[in-house]
């Protein structure tokens, strides 16, 4: 079984819809992490927690909220999507070795969503 | 302004050919370095990552990388690729004191037979 799962895989929604994009991990890591990917842009972080109680803002978080049920779960919000929220999610973990910034990041398979 | 560069979009080589992916940052201090891949409808991988100490890392599936303080470059090797090497490379960095890494837009592998 997967160590990062994200569900749906695939998602077709119109504009203005509330869209939900949940991710679950069993590596028991602390750190979880939203990204997206568009063509040409590479991974850009949207939203990141080092626990449960730490939420925290990316790069672009305009459009996008987030929940941490759990260790490990963490869920992404589109409150009223539009259509240039297109683009391929991706979540991510990691592991948290004693010095900052050396962690291998572990990411889900990604939800590919469409916003007509 | 920090920043991370891979300045090729596409490279396209044969099959048993050899490979350099570039990978370019602009930091203060040399940050941690890592590379990723990206196959076809999957997640992202780690191949390899630098901190300190020998310039050149090996990775996993023959992969390595060779760190240059002097050109603040990174880049990504392989002596003979394989048609299972098609796919998306990431360069990733994350500046010293921080937690966050920062991706390059990312350079997209073809191999020919």
């Amino acid at each position: 079984d997967a160590d990062v799962t994200q569900t749906p895989r695939n998602r077709i929604t119109k504009t203005g819809k509330r869209i939900m994009l949940e991710c679950s991990q069993t590596k028991g890591h602390d750190r979880m992490y939203w990204y997206r990917q568009d063509p040409g842009l590479g991974l850009r972080l949207i939203y990141y927690s080092f626990d449960v109680k730490d939420i925290n803002k990316g790069e672009i978080s305009d459009g996008y909220s987030v929940s941490r049920q759990a260790q490990a779960k963490f869920s992404l919000s589109l409150e009223s999507a539009i259509p240039n929220q297109t683009a391929l999610y991706f979540c991510a973990t990691s592991d948290s070795p004693g010095t900052s910034g050396r962690d291998t990041q572990y990411f889900g398979p990604g939800t590919r969503l469409t916003v007509l | 302004a920090q920043s991370v560069t891979q300045p090729d979009i596409h490279i396209t080589v044969s099959e048993g050919a050899s490979l350099e992916l570039r990978c370019n940052y602009s930091y203060g201090a040399t940050p941690y370095l890592f590379w990723y891949v990206q196959s076809p409808g999957q997640g992202l991988q780690l191949l390899l990552k630098y901190f300190s100490g020998d310039t050149l890392v090996q990775g996993i599936k023959g992969f390595e990388a060779e760190f240059k303080r002097s050109q603040s470059s990174f880049n990504l090797r392989k002596p003979s690729v394989h048609w299972s090497d098609a796919a998306e490379y990431f360069c990733a960095v994350v500046e010293r004191g921080s937690y966050i890494p920062t991706f390059g837009r990312g350079t997209s592998l073809i191999v020919h037979p």
